[in-house]
């Protein structure tokens, strides 16, 4: 079955720094992958999307993502975070074009930004 | 372009109170999403609608809840008998179906006392 997993539930970076956050899916084939980011009460706002070619994609608000299929892997990384970025993370896989066209969220990695 | 639209924002209800929210998608968007989230968990996907048809629905989605997509525009969600179990926020989202990405709501967050 599929699934996604978000190894790290909390992360704590000081404002600078550079910052990963891991992600590992479970697909038979390639899968189309997103990062998502959550501030308190709000929705879900894209950060970027793998669907196919090259395996660095850039997002918005300077993130960028790296898929590496040997890995099943998706991290995300940021090389300066900003106080802004504090916020849950969400990493997803979807839709599926056998048998269900939903996405599957990890449990998000909550990011903590030290002043 | 106003994105997804989800109303209301906040629900606070009586348990055993019947309770209906409205999504209302980015107007092009063919496939509708509506998915559940608790504190601290991802989202949990709840049912998916491609214009006005309902394919797919989760085992979460008790006989309690249904889900309907009129004319393939907006979908309400309508949770009966509502229990303290239910509170949750509720994320609505949508998408084309050629590009892939769902755009979501700010969600309607219930709170069931």
């Amino acid at each position: 079955a599929q699934s996604v997993t978000q190894p790290d539930i909390h992360i704590t970076v000081s404002e600078g720094a550079s910052l990963e956050l891991r992600c590992n899916y479970s697909y038979g084939a390639t899968p189309y992958l997103f990062w998502y980011v959550q501030s308190p009460g709000q929705g879900l706002q894209l950060l970027l999307k793998y669907f196919s070619g090259d395996t660095l994609v850039q997002g918005i608000k300077g993130f960028e993502a790296e898929f590496k299929r040997s890995q099943s892997s998706f991290n995300l990384r940021k090389p300066s975070v900003h106080w802004s970025d504090a916020a849950e993370y969400f990493c997803a896989v979807g839709p599926f074009t056998s048998g269900t066209y939903k996405y599957i969220f990890g449990t998000g990695t909550r990011l903590k930004v030290l002043a | 372009d106003t994105g997804v639209s989800q109303n209301p924002r906040h629900k606070i209800t009586k348990r055993g109170q019947n309770v209906t929210f409205r999504c209302d998608p980015i107007s092009e968007h063919n496939r509708l999403y509506w998915y559940r989230q608790t504190l601290g968990q991802g989202p949990e996907f709840l049912t998916y609608f491609q214009n006005e048809a309902q394919l797919e629905k989760s085992r979460l989605l008790s006989d309690r809840f249904s889900a309907e997509r009129p004319k393939g525009s907006f979908s309400t969600l309508e949770i009966q008998r509502t229990e303290q179990g239910d509170s949750a926020m509720y994320l609505c989202a949508s998408s084309l179906a050629r590009q892939g990405e769902a755009f979501f709501g700010q969600g309607t967050r219930l709170t069931v006392v």
